[in-house]
């Protein structure tokens, strides 16, 4: 019940389109839903988190749009630019002393120029 | 304010033998968490350390091992390597840790260790 399963594992945007990860989660005891962004050979770097008594959270091109219901959640890129090309990961975790992110496995994005 | 450092940067060992990794957090942060990266499992959470003290473990063997120092700096440690252990170890540091509202995580570049 710790899976994170997230789709696409790869995506190939134009420059100006809209790129868009989605993430499921199956435990219930996650309340916070972080998304990382990881350039090659860096860490990964906190892009945007959301937390479910909300269901959209804005932070310029990027926005996370959260389904409790269906325990989804995904990544929009608007205007994707060639700079945003790297890997992405979702994740879920759950606060007390038993924190940990739970990560989906990745989706690799490519904007074409 | 410098980032969370992990050292060394990249590390060449073979099967049998045991590898330490280290991890500076950022001032002053206390929680620190380790992470290994593969292309198959993704990112998955090895354990967790706060105030010397480590909070959580993930399903990881007991060949996994951490400590953390009176200075939040904290080493892990693989005994009897693998081949399966080549991965890249992500260390993060947040201030205190425990999934608090609005808490971050903050990642070094990792060290990749290769295992031959």
């Amino acid at each position: 019940q710790q899976q994170v399963k997230q789709s696409p594992q790869s995506l190939i945007v134009q420059k100006g389109g809209i790129s868009i990860i989605n993430c499921a989660y199956e435990n219930t005891a996650f309340d916070y839903f972080p998304w990382y962004q990881q350039f090659p050979g860096k860490g990964p770097a906190l892009l945007i988190a959301i937390r479910p008594d909300v269901s959209e959270k804005k932070e310029g091109r990027f926005t996370i749009s959260f389904n409790k219901s269906a325990k989804q959640f995904s990544l929009h890129i608007m205007d994707s630019q060639p700079g945003d090309s790297a890997t992405y990961f979702c994740a879920g975790g759950s606060g007390g002393s038993n924190y940990k992110l739970t990560f989906g496995k990745g989706t690799l994005l490519t904007v074409n120029p | 304010k410098a980032g969370v450092t992990q050292t060394p940067r990249y590390l060449i060992k073979t099967r049998g033998q045991q590898v330490t990794l280290s991890c500076s957090p950022i001032s002053g942060h206390r929680s620190v968490s380790w992470y290994q990266q593969t292309p198959g499992q993704g990112l998955q959470f090895l354990f967790e350390y706060f105030s010397e003290t480590q909070r959580n473990k993930g399903n990881f063997p007991g060949r996994f091992s951490g400590r953390q120092f009176s200075n939040s700096r904290s080493e892990m440690n693989v005994s009897t390597l693998e081949l399966g252990d080549s991965a890249l170890y992500l260390c993060a540091s947040s201030f205190r840790g425990g999934g608090y509202a609005n808490e971050k995580l903050f990642f070094g570049s990792g060290t990749q260790l290769s295992v031959l």
